[in-house]
């Protein structure tokens, strides 16, 4: 059975700064990993979409690294800004299936 | 496309009650996903659909909650009878397979239940 761990589950940064999010997990057999972004009362947005084959995905300021091995996917957001205060989610699929099992999330909030 | 659309946004019933959700997945996804959010639990897969067919109902916490796909472009998660442990925000989410890659999930907004 499939475990998504992130840590932290809360983090507070100034703007600007560069940071990284952690997400683990226990089966290596996946599909995909996946990163979204929730906000307050909303639903999720996709982020990023690792295939199992790939190492890393980037879209403008974010960038997703993927390391099976190990169980490990990071989220690096380079020069945050307020806007992107919000819940980050990441999630795995359970060997062998596209069911995907979601980690709790990190809540992000990057001060002015 | 508009994405993954729920009805109702918001649901407020009393304890007893049937409740209906639905969901209209995006055209041409083949996979269709419904999860239940709560703050202590996070997000639990309830079930899942390939092409209209059930494939993992393991999430579906009793049989008071049952789901079903008449077509590739309506699911309704329905609980009956509802209870308050049953508040929660329910979501849908539909991907696609290309070859053997799927497709990223993409949500809807949510409906928010509240059963008192």
């Amino acid at each position: 059975k499939q475990e998504v761990t992130q840590i932290p589950a809360a983090l507070s940064v100034p703007e600007g700064e560069n940071l990284v999010l952690n997400c683990s997990f226990t089966d290596s057999a996946i599909y995909n990993l996946q990163w979204f972004r929730q906000d307050p009362g909303k639903g999720l947005t996709s982020l990023l979409l690792i295939q199992s084959s790939q190492r890393e995905q980037t879209s403008g300021r974010l960038n997703a690294s993927l390391d099976k091995s190990s169980g490990r996917s990071t989220l690096y957001i380079a020069a945050s800004q307020p806007g992107d205060s919000a819940t980050y989610l990441c999630a795995a699929t359970q060997g062998g299936s596209e069911k995907l099992v979601f980690g709790k999330g990190t809540k992000l909030t990057v001060n002015p | 496309d508009a994405g993954v659309i729920q009805s109702p946004r918001h649901e407020v019933t009393e304890m007893g009650q049937e409740v209906t959700l639905r969901c209209k997945p995006i055209s041409g996804h083949d996979y269709l996903f419904w999860y239940r959010q709560t703050m202590m639990r996070g997000l639990e897969l309830l079930i899942y659909f390939n092409n209209n067919v059930p494939i993992d109902d393991s999430g579906m916490p009793e049989d008071r909650f049952s789901a079903k796909m008449p077509n590739a472009s309506f699911s309704t998660l329905k609980i009956q009878p509802s209870e308050p442990r049953d508040s929660a925000v329910y979501f849908c989410a539909s991907s696609s397979r290309a070859g053997h890659l799927n497709t990223e999930a993409f949500f809807g907004q949510g409906t928010r239940l509240t059963v008192v």
